[in-house]
């Protein structure tokens, strides 16, 4: 079985300038999280889709958006980048059964680097 | 919402030793508590879980154990070697209005010195 998918691995953008994450996760998988990981802060919770709909959010602001398709697989937005964007930001992929431990499988990450 | 504090934030110790990592969780509905690892520049990867009904558990060298009344968890590693080094995250699960949510602690690197 193929793992959680990120791309791109990497990414350089400008302050100002938007950028688009994918998320392929794991087959049958119809949950997707997101968390921005940055030194010192841990893993921080961005949302969570589950059968295209959000159905779980974090603090942060409006310019952080995401979507989920039919296939499951989900992309992440931010708009206006900041500095402070800065981070790798990790999807995570499980089956989003309240019923089950839903264990979450993590991608690798895309490094984000704003300049 | 769940708040989950860990700590220590930093924790080195000497191959063979053991390992403690302890986190603290505020919501009560809080019913799964899983630790992942992550190696330098991997990963998060789940090591061993543990769910309310269950007070301890064990797999070979690591164990969870799990007080709900004073709403607390521990990761306990025995006999570190130096391939344990990694950043350890526990994390508390709910469930509210039928959807889960996984909320992390802020990491505790381990070091484990030859």
């Amino acid at each position: 079985k193929a793992g959680v998918t990120q791309t791109p691995r990497y990414l350089i953008k400008t302050r100002g300038q938007q950028v688009t994450l994918s998320c392929s996760p794991i087959s049958g998988h119809r949950s997707v999280s997101w968390y921005q990981q940055t030194p010192g802060q841990g893993l921080q919770f961005l949302f969570e889709y589950f059968s295209e709909t959000q159905r779980n959010k974090g603090n942060f602001p409006g310019r952080f958006s995401g979507r989920q398709f039919s296939n499951s697989r989900s992309e992440m937005n931010v708009s206006t980048l900041e500095l402070g964007d800065s981070a790798l930001y990790l999807c995570a992929s499980g089956t989003g059964d309240p019923l089950a431990k839903n264990i979450q499988y993590f991608g690798a990450g895309t490094r984000l680097s704003v300049l | 919402g769940e708040n989950v504090e860990q700590h220590p934030s930093t924790l080195s110790v000497q191959e063979g030793d053991s390992a403690v990592i302890k986190c603290t969780y505020s919501d009560s509905a809080s019913n799964y508590f899983p630790w992942y690892k992550q190696e330098l520049g991997k990963r998060p990867q789940l090591i061993i879980d543990i769910r309310s009904n269950v007070g301890e558990k064990k797999d070979q060298r690591i164990a969870v154990t799990l007080n709900k009344t004073a709403k607390h968890f521990s990761l306990h590693i025995t006999e570190t070697q130096p391939e344990d080094s990694a950043v350890y995250f526990c994390a508390a699960r709910g469930v509210r209005g039928g959807y889960q949510k996984v909320t992390f602690g802020i990491g505790t690197k381990l070091q484990v010195i030859p």
